[in-house]
């Protein structure tokens, strides 16, 4: 079956330790994209991509790197420049921007700052 | 700009009673507009999309949407309310800024909805 796969579901950090969440799809799609979720804030948009070799930064993007180096995966670091990175992450795919199509999610990871 | 606002954060419904979470949006050019659900430490699901066809939006579950422009406004609704529609719902627009294809998501701050017994 198609789908994003988010690894791993809970991450734990050190204090100026980078960590690396991985966000793989077989949907085929173009475009992807990295969330932040906070309670109460909905979700921020950290980096996006909408081909091979190219991102852009979102809303809050200071502290986090990107790659996209393959259409199917979109992995995002998390850098001790982060201050706060104890939240939700959520990856997601769509078809090229355009299409008003629905973005589909991964089932996310947790990461908490230890 | 656009913007996404969901006006309860929190909605408690006896089970079997009709449920309604409220969503408006501002957009400069006609946008797509989408409801998500999240259950506890999942991802997020397509409920339903209104894409400029039909206004009344039918979704999984036995939910719907009416796309409103005159008074900018995508509610979600249910007739009757059942235990597993406890969760968090997110209302979200997409909208194309330019006519270079560069578009954006933009999500409301979410709803919880609560199932009373």
């Amino acid at each position: 079956d198609g789908g994003i796969t988010q690894s791993p579901k809970y991450l734990f950090r050190k204090e100026g330790q980078n960590v690396t969440l991985s966000c793989e799809q077989n949907l085929n799609h173009d475009a992807m994209y990295w969330y932040r979720q906070d309670p109460g804030q909905g979700l921020r948009l950290i980096y996006y991509s909408q081909i091979v070799n190219d991102f852009q930064k979102g809303d809050i993007a200071e502290g986090y790197s990107v790659s996209r180096e393959k259409k199917e995966s979109f992995p995002l670091t998390v850098t001790s420049a982060q201050k706060n990175p104890t939240a939700f992450y959520l990856c997601a795919s769509s078809l090229p921007q355009g299409t008003y199509t629905e973005a589909f999610f991964g089932q996310g990871t947790r990461l908490t700052v230890v | 700009a656009q913007s996404v606002t969901q006006l309860d954060s929190h909605v408690s419904v006896s089970e079997g009673t009709p449920v309604l979470l409220r969503c408006n949006y501002s957009s400069s050019y006609s946008p797509s507009l989408f409801w998500y659900v999240q259950h506890p430490n999942k991802g997020l699901q397509l409920l339903l999309k209104y894409t400029s066809a039909a206004t009344l939006v039918k979704g999984i579950n036995g939910f719907e949407a009416e796309f409103k422009k005159s008074e900018t406004s995508f509610h979600l609704t249910k007739p009757s309310a059942h235990m597993s529609d406890a969760a968090e719902y997110f209302c979200v627009v997409r909208q194309l800024l330019s006519n270079f294809g560069n578009e954006k998501l933009t999500f409301g701050t979410g709803t919880r909805l609560t199932i009373i017994p």
